[in-house]
């Protein structure tokens, strides 16, 4: 598949549960990106990795743990949420670390925290 | 800080009518300025931006400075033109992208 790719497309999980979102895009790009969207909420950036490295996490609570083992892949590591975390995380890649650069979106995560 | 304005949740339209949909932006630099569309079942995709000064589906976006507005315009609406529009500001030297709440635009047959 082309473009940017997220699994699971739907996650229910409990508060104590540990899981994982997984992006993975298929355009050379180096820079990739986790945002969050709740409802009636602007989309909210999370975390920046340029060429592997963090760059930018905006103000995320610890229990979103991100990872970017490569620069094609991007995990989001999850443990004891809140159901207030229930949201729609987008991942997105650019060609550089600049967001004038066009943001390329994956299909997104539906995640509900019981 | 940025911010982005989008003052409607919601506007519909008839097919053929033109269409605005209004963005205003709070920054104190100079902006670069986009739109995104996310049509039903469909990924966030960028729509235009306005350092290129086109026009992608007839659509057209003028930024203008003085009333810090980057409104999205087309003259003749289309059903397919039924999406939810973000718009979106960076400083030029890219270091930040703030999105809107984003506008659902509907185009009645």
């Amino acid at each position: 598949e082309t473009g940017v790719t997220q699994t699971p497309r739907h996650l229910v999980m409990g508060m104590t549960n540990k899981k994982s979102l997984k992006c993975e895009q298929h355009l050379g790009h180096n820079a990739m990106y986790w945002y969050k969207q709740s409802a009636k909420k602007p989309l909210e950036l999370m975390f920046v990795y340029n060429f592997k490295e963090q760059t930018e996490n905006n103000s995320v609570p610890s229990r979103f743990s991100p990872e970017c083992p490569n620069s094609s892949h991007l995990f989001l590591h999850l443990h004891t949420l809140q159901p207030e975390d229930s949201a729609l995380y987008l991942c997105a890649s650019s060609q550089e670390r600049d967001f004038t650069d066009t943001q390329y979106f994956g299909p997104g995560t539906r995640l509900t925290v019981l | 800080a940025q911010r982005v304005t989008q003052p409607e949740k919601l506007l519909s339209v008839f097919k053929g009518a033109p269409v605005e949909l209004k963005c205003n932006y709070s920054y104190s630099g100079s902006p670069e300025l986009f739109w995104y569309v996310q049509y039903s079942r469909q990924r966030l995709q960028l729509l235009l931006r306005h350092i290129s000064r086109e026009s992608i589906k007839g659509f057209t976006a003028d930024l203008n400075k003085g009333e810090t507005s980057f409104h999205l315009k087309k003259p003749f609406a289309q059903e397919e033109d039924s999406a939810m529009y973000y718009c979106a500001l960076t400083e030029t030297s890219g270091s930040r992208l703030t999105f809107g709440e984003g506008t659902q635009l509907t185009v009645n047959p």
